[in-house]
Order: structure tokens, then sequence, then C-alpha cells
């Protein structure tokens, strides 16, 4: 149980154009999704936190009118990129809370890598 | 908010033998700490959590100890085989949000 995908699992676009990725739980639903960033040999960093329903909250120095995110379900959340630039190259993956009372566990996809030429 | 720190940054170890990785965080009030496993170009993969109430959790050759006084954590991985080399993250958890260490590359030497 606890399976977390993601579309696509890589992407190669041109520099000011958009670009969505979907993060889906697949056996379970989850009211909160997450969004992280990694960049090679490093930690990853939490972007947004995603609420079915509700606006995402995003972290500090994260551009909200950049990185545009939509938690339409309680099995789907995506995040735009638009107007991409050759630094948002990364990898991008999301994370899901089951939302069962008292546990936090995430549950990541596998990841998209995404490239901006 | 949280700070975690992570060593070592990179550990080889022969097969067969342990391999400890710890982590210190900042912040009391954190109160769930998972790690996670990432293979090259994969997402990470939980394998093992503690929380706050416990002080230590084991899983077969995986264990974790946690010291709350302190606020340090520890990951233990006895009888290391080939396929535990990978990068592993410590993390802590404060009011539902994730602070990842700086990652352990581990090695495994057959």
């Amino acid at each position: 149980g606890a399976v977390v995908s993601q579309h696509p699992s890589r992407v190669i676009c041109k520099s000011g154009t958009s670009v969505k990725i979907e993060c889906r739980s697949l056996d379970f639903q989850a009211t909160t999704m997450f969004w992280y960033r990694q960049f090679p040999k490093q930690s990853l960093m939490l972007m947004a936190t995603s609420n079915e329903g509700s606006k995402a909250t995003y972290e500090q120095g994260v551009e909200k009118d950049k990185f545009l995110i939509n938690h339409a379900s309680l099995t789907l959340s995506t995040l735009t990129v638009t107007s991409a630039h050759p630094e948002d190259s990364s990898f991008y993956i999301c994370s899901a809370n089951p939302g069962t009372s008292g546990t936090y566990e995430q549950y990541f996809g596998p990841g998209t890598r995404l490239t901006v030429t | 908010g949280e700070n975690v720190e992570q060593h070592p940054s990179t550990l080889s170890v022969q097969e067969g033998d342990s391999a400890v990785i710890k982590c210190t965080y900042s912040d009391s009030a954190s109160n769930y700490f998972p790690w996670y496993k990432q293979e090259l170009g994969k997402g990470p993969q939980l394998i093992i959590d503690i929380r706050s109430n416990v002080g230590e959790k084991k899983d077969q050759r995986i264990a974790v100890t946690l010291n709350k006084t302190a606020k340090h954590f520890s990951l233990h991985i006895t009888e290391t085989q080939p396929e535990d080399s990978a990068v592993y993250f410590c993390a802590a958890t404060l009011n539902e949000k994730l602070t990842f260490g700086t990652g352990t590359r581990l090695t495994i030497i057959p």
C-alpha cells in the first residue's frame, strides 16, 4: 500500500514554456500533498504544501505565481512550472500523507526530472 | 524553523559490517522522525520511523534510536548487504512538515 505516482518521469522543455507535473496517490486518499525540489547531490527542499480544496501554502522564497499548485481531488495534485528557465531544471518530487489522525507519514513519488533548454 | 544536521556525509563499510548514521535536530517540538533511502534517480523510500514517545525501534536489520533530551537520533543497519548502498536521509517533522538532513551516501564494499 501507500503508492504515489508521478507523471511524467522526465520532461524536456524550452525556456519560456510551461510544464505540468501530476502527482497521484494510487491506493489511498491524501488530504495533504507536498512538493519538493532536489538539486543534484543535495537534499530535498520543501516548496509547498497542497491541501485538497484550498490554496497551497508556499515556503519562503518559492514564487507562487511561478509554481502553480492545484489539489483538485483527494488523489491528485499538480505542479505547473510557468515560464520555465534553465535554473528551474531540477528533480521535482511529490509526497502524500494519508491523513489518518495522528500520523505523519509521507510517501514519496518517483520524481520528475525537468530539464529546461 | 527546524534545522537538521546529518553525519557523516559519506560512509563506506565492508559487507556484513554495521553502519551508523547520526542526526541532530533543533526544535524540541518535532515529534516524528522518519528515515528515507534514495537510490539514484528515484524518489525517497521510507525505511523506518520513530515517534517522540519511543526511544528505539527495530525492523529486521534496521533500527533507529531517539534521544529527545539531546535532540539526536540515529539509524543503525546491521549485516550490511550490497543492496544497502544508497543515499540515506533523516528528517524531523514539525507541524506536519518534514525537514531533511543533508544525506549520507552509504557504500557497501563487497
